[in-house]
């Protein structure tokens, strides 16, 4: 119940297009839904964040879309950039510190 | 720059030796966390700190011990290391209610052999 799905493993999109990763959670009782961007050698950056009173947060090319009935959020990023090629972590937490993350997704944008 | 800082960024060990992993932060955060991150698999929390003077077990605290120092030092140790614990251990730290996300190090590449 404390897991957190994501999929897909892997992405490649060309520049310019959309790239999607989904998350899904099982415990109700998480209230904080970030996403994080690490590239090779690096910490991951919180990229974005949402909580479940909100269905859609939308930070430049970066949106959050959240579904608190089927427990699954999403990070849409739009006009792709080759720069954007990294892993994306989403995580989720239960009004404590410690988050539970995804797997994480390659993302990776050919030029 | 503030931030948090790992030493040592690279190691390798021999079976049965012992090491800490070193983490400091300038950002007066309250939390602070070890996790590891091995492919496939994505970050486990090892062991984190809500507070200065208190410690808690996260998923995979088995072969690691930890010590809250002061409110800026968090350090991870390996008592006896084994090939399981081949990894990359992130630090990182966040305000009281993690609001603001975490801030990670940026690694430790530790090799067991």
């Amino acid at each position: 119940q404390q897991q957190v799905k994501q999929s897909p493993q892997s992405l490649i999109v060309q520049k310019g297009g959309i790239s999607i990763i989904n998350c899904a959670y099982e415990n109700t009782a998480f209230d904080y839904f970030p996403w994080y961007q690490q590239f090779p050698g690096k910490g991951p950056a919180l990229l974005i964040a949402i909580r479940p009173d909100v269905s859609e947060k939308k930070e430049g090319r970066f949106t959050i879309s959240f579904n608190k009935s089927a427990k699954q959020f999403s990070l849409h990023i739009m006009d792709s950039q080759p720069g954007d090629s990294a892993t994306y972590f989403c995580a989720a937490s239960q009004g404590t510190y410690k988050y539970i993350f995804g797997t994480g997704t390659r993302l990776k944008v050919l030029a | 720059n503030a931030g948090v800082t790992q030493t040592p960024k690279f190691q390798v060990l021999k079976t049965g030796q012992s090491m800490t992993l070193q983490c400091a932060q300038d950002m007066n955060h309250n939390s602070m966390y070890w996790y590891r991150q091995d492919p496939g698999m994505g970050l486990r929390l090892i062991y984190y700190s809500a507070s200065e003077g208190t410690t808690d077990k996260g998923e995979v605290p088995n072969g690691y011990n930890v010590s809250r120092l002061n409110k800026r030092e968090f350090s991870l140790r390996l008592e006896s290391a084994a090939p399981s614990q081949t990894s990359v251990y992130f630090c990182a730290s966040s305000e009281a209610r993690g609001d603001y996300g975490y801030t990670f190090g940026s690694g430790t590449r530790l090799t067991v052999v």
